[in-house]
This record gives structure tokens, sequence and C-alpha cells, in this order.
């Protein structure tokens, strides 16, 4: 089984200072893991995605992910918040079908992301 | 590349009515799942297909809900007879099966059953 969880539903940042959103997950298989975006009245953006090669990875926007297997943890940073920025974000964990074809994606509640001046 | 396309972005409809949601994966994928979200319970697959045939769908919530998939550009879902609590937001996403695979979304479609 595979499950996420989204420690902080919503964060509150001034522009210019840094984001840190918060995403645990349980796997009994190697994850993939992905982080994808939600502007309002907007279909899902992926942001980043892990998937077993380098534990720190880089995606759009100047935002990044660390993968860090012990502690079961891939939050998301940016170092300068931009009011672009607000937005709900999801940390999402895929599981293989166990009958083939295509990964089925578990995704965490969100994270409602508000920039202030 | 256009996206995954989803017609239509809106739809308002009285209950009892038959509604249906339509979906182009992007060119090349031969995975396409639909997506409903809510604001009580989130985003739930509901249904996905695998080289156009229907591999699980589990979470579709009951059997006024139906998905098909003819062939590899073009899925629908219907709902008969739609009823208020199927108000929600509805995305189809494709994706290309392999060892990397990325589930690509559409804009959705807004639905609201009166």
């Amino acid at each position: 089984a595979q499950s996420v969880t989204q420690l902080d539903s919503h964060v509150s940042v001034s522009e210019g200072t840094p984001v840190l959103l918060r995403c645990n997950y349980s796997s009994s298989y190697s994850p993939s893991l992905f982080w994808y975006v939600q502007h309002p009245n907007k279909g899902l953006q992926l942001l980043l995605k892990y998937t077993s090669a380098a534990t720190l990875v880089k995606g759009i926007n100047g935002f990044e992910a660390e993968f860090k297997k012990s502690e079961t943890s891939f939050h998301l940073t940016k170092p300068s918040a931009h009011m672009s920025d607000a937005a709900e974000y999801f940390c999402v964990v895929t599981r293989r079908s166990v009958t083939g074809g295509g990964n089925k994606l578990t995704f965490g509640t969100g994270t409602q992301l508000k920039v202030e001046l | 590349d256009a996206g995954v396309i989803q017609s239509p972005r809106h739809e308002v409809t009285e209950m009892g009515q038959e509604v249906t949601l339509r979906c182009k994966p992007i060119s090349g994928h031969n995975s396409l799942f639909w997506y409903r979200q809510t604001m009580m319970r989130g985003l739930e697959l509901l249904i996905y297909f695998n080289n156009n045939v229907p591999i699980d769908d589990s979470g579709m919530p009951e059997d006024r809900f139906s998905a098909k998939m003819p062939n590899a550009s073009f899925s629908t879902l219907k709902i008969q007879p739609s009823e208020p609590r199927d108000s929600a937001v509805y995305f189809c996403a494709s994706t290309k099966t392999g060892r990397e695979e990325t589930q690509y979304f559409g804009p959705g479609t807004r639905l609201l059953v009166l």
C-alpha cells in the first residue's frame, strides 16, 4: 500500500522569502514521487519528479525537492517566493498496478500556498 | 504539442440529465486516466485505460458512471442520470507507459448538476 501525507493544508509566506511545503510518504515499493501545482480554475501541472535517479530534483519555476529515504520525506522548496507561486500543491506517489499497464497515482490532500506582499 | 484536451470546459445540467465528458490524450500516449476533484474528497481516480482497454474501474462511484475509449485518441466519461452530488471537476490525464511515467493532465471539466 502507498500513501502520502502533506503536513500543512495552508502555508503563508511573504514575497521574496523561502517556501517549504512538507510531504511524507509511505510505500511498500521503491516509490516514484511527484509534485504537481494547480492554479485556480486550472488543471494540474507537473513541477518535478523523482524516479530513483538523483535525490535532489530540480523542477520548473525555481522549485526543487529532496528525496530522503531515511525520513520518508519529499519536501518541496523554493528560495524566494513570487506572487505567481500562489496555488495549491499536491505531493503524489505512484503505485504500479498489479494488472499491469500504467501507474496509479496516490495524491496528498494538497497544500494551499499564499504569497503576501 | 497540444496537451490533453477536454471538452466541454464547463457544463451545467439538471438532475436526471445525461452528461458526456470528452478527452483527447496526448498523441503517442497509451494510458488514459479519469479523475474527479471535489472539496470533500480531493482528487480521486475513477478509471484508467491502457491501450484502450479498461484496467481498473474500482473508483467509479456507481453504475450511473461509465467510460469508454473506442480508440487511442478519444475517451468519454458518461453520467446517466446525473445527480447534484456528481458536481465536481473532472480531469483526464494521459501518459506513455514505461519505466518513468509522468501523467499529463487536461484543464478539466467543471460540472454543476442542479
